[in-house]
């Protein structure tokens, strides 16, 4: 199972909204609406952000939001804060019953 | 809240066994609906899903890493465990453990992970 696609680096000023994409295929994101996002800051572990494609748990800001169409999945962030300056990665499960994980984004405030 | 926490050695030599356990703490790990997963880390890179373990018992691990993965559960201490047989230096990473919430297949809470060295 090869690893979802993910840009290796966005920015954006503060305020500004800015998009991640997350590109799989029809054995993964095609198949379900099992897709997540992570978002995880140096040195930390992952926090989950965005499951079910576009749904977030609670205590997460609504400038975080997620879609899919198709293969791909996005997770735009809108309002940006120097505080969402971290390592974004996205997740699907498979037809292979396994997850399976983008190569992760880092996104820059500027 | 539950809480999660990895232990286990930092240093494993080349061709052995590294082995990692996970606490879970604030919850019982018997309680339905949830897998309990591991995901690693590779030095500055993505994230890899290497398995799971349910409470009862049964497990589904990474095709890559079937050969070598074992998960296995002690209810008894609210722990699951991580064993993974002839390491190289390609398994140098920092090892997570995680709880999968079934209905949704999202990692809804991480332990702050656990460094591991492959080195003689």
């Amino acid at each position: 199972q090869s690893a979802l696609t993910q840009p290796p680096s966005v920015s954006g000023s503060p305020g500004q909204s800015v998009t991640i994409s997350c590109t799989g295929t029809s054995s993964d994101i095609g198949s379900y609406n099992r897709v997540s996002w992570y978002q995880q800051p140096p040195g930390t572990a992952p926090k989950l952000i965005i499951y079910e494609v576009s749904n977030r748990p609670s205590g997460v800001p609504d400038r975080f939001s997620g879609s899919k169409s198709g293969n791909t999945a996005s997770l735009t962030i809108s309002g940006l804060q120097a505080e969402d300056e971290a390592d974004y990665y996205c997740s699907s499960y498979t037809t292979s019953s396994t997850w399976v994980f983008g190569g992760g984004t880092k996104l820059t405030v500027l | 809240q539950v809480q999660l926490l990895e232990s286990g050695p930092g240093l494993v030599t080349p061709s052995q066994t590294l082995s990692l356990t996970c606490t879970v703490s604030g919850g019982s790990i018997t309680s339905g609906g949830y897998y309990w997963s591991w995901i690693r880390q590779h030095p500055g890179k993505g994230l890899e899903w290497i398995g799971y373990i349910f409470h009862s018992g049964s497990t589904y691990y990474n095709p890559s890493l079937r050969s070598r993965v074992t998960i296995s559960v002690d209810t008894s201490k609210n722990q699951f465990s991580l064993n993974l047989s002839s390491v190289t230096a390609a398994d140098t990473a920092v090892y997570y453990c995680a709880r999968d919430f079934i209905a949704d297949d999202a990692f809804d809470i991480w332990g702050p992970g656990a460094t591991v060295t492959v080195s003689s």
